[in-house]
């Protein structure tokens, strides 16, 4: 059973600042996403990878397969930004997600 | 495109009741997967339906079932209520090929279940 963790698991920042959030996990894996979730519940998928480096927009996430260990990094961030980031690993077979705790992030003005 | 959509958003129920919750899948998407998120955890995954089988399922006891329907929609049935099934329940729907379920999610904004 795969262990997913999450670090840290609360962030409070300043608007404009550099923010990154790691996920370790514990078993080999075929992709790992990363998604965002609001006040009320609503989750947005922002990536899923197996390697290497994705960016959209100001959010980039990397993963290095070998150290089973996963990067969420925020370039200018906004209060907007303001969410739980939940990372969470997929086997590739048909045993859904395995999530972690998630990061509370908070940006202030 | 039509988005993920849940129902009903909120639930009251006592303890010992049926619960049934419904999932509307994005559309062309064959595969749907249901998560209990409990207060300040993360979700944990309960099963999941591909073409309208039960191919995978989390450490959920049987009074959790589910059907999805050949528009791909989808229940989720909770039997026997506990007072710790009070939680927000989550599916995401997304398309999938052959064995690989390495698809990108699409979620609903989820039902919040109270259980008193």
């Amino acid at each position: 059973k795969n262990e997913v963790e999450q670090s840290p698991q609360n962030l409070t920042a300043q608007e404009g600042e550099f923010i990154t959030i790691n996920c370790s996990y514990s078993v080999g894996i075929s992709a790992l996403h990363w998604l965002q979730q609001h006040p009320g519940g609503g989750i947005v998928s922002l990536f899923m990878l197996s390697s290497g480096k994705k960016k959209h927009g100001r959010l980039i996430a990397t993963i290095n397969i070998q150290e089973k260990h996963s990067s969420l990094h925020i370039t200018a961030s906004h209060p907007r930004d303001s969410a739980v980031y939940i990372c969470a690993a997929s086997g590739g077979g048909a045993d859904g997600l395995t999530f972690g705790k998630g990061t509370h992030l908070i940006i202030q003005p | 495109e039509t988005g993920v959509t849940q129902s009903p958003t909120h639930l009251i129920k006592t303890r010992g009741q049926q619960v049934t919750l419904r999932c509307s899948s994005q559309s062309g998407h064959n595969t749907v997967s249901w998560y209990q998120q409990a207060l300040g955890q993360g979700p944990q995954f309960i099963f999941q339906y591909y073409r309208e089988e039960e191919n995978g399922r989390g450490n959920f006891p049987p009074r959790f079932s589910g059907l999805q329907f050949p528009n791909y929609s989808s229940e989720l049935n909770v039997n026997a209520l506990e007072l710790d099934d009070s939680a927000l329940y989550l599916c995401a729907s997304s398309l999938n090929r052959g064995a690989s379920y390495n698809s990108p999610l699409h979620f609903g904004n989820g039902t919040r279940l109270t259980v008193t």
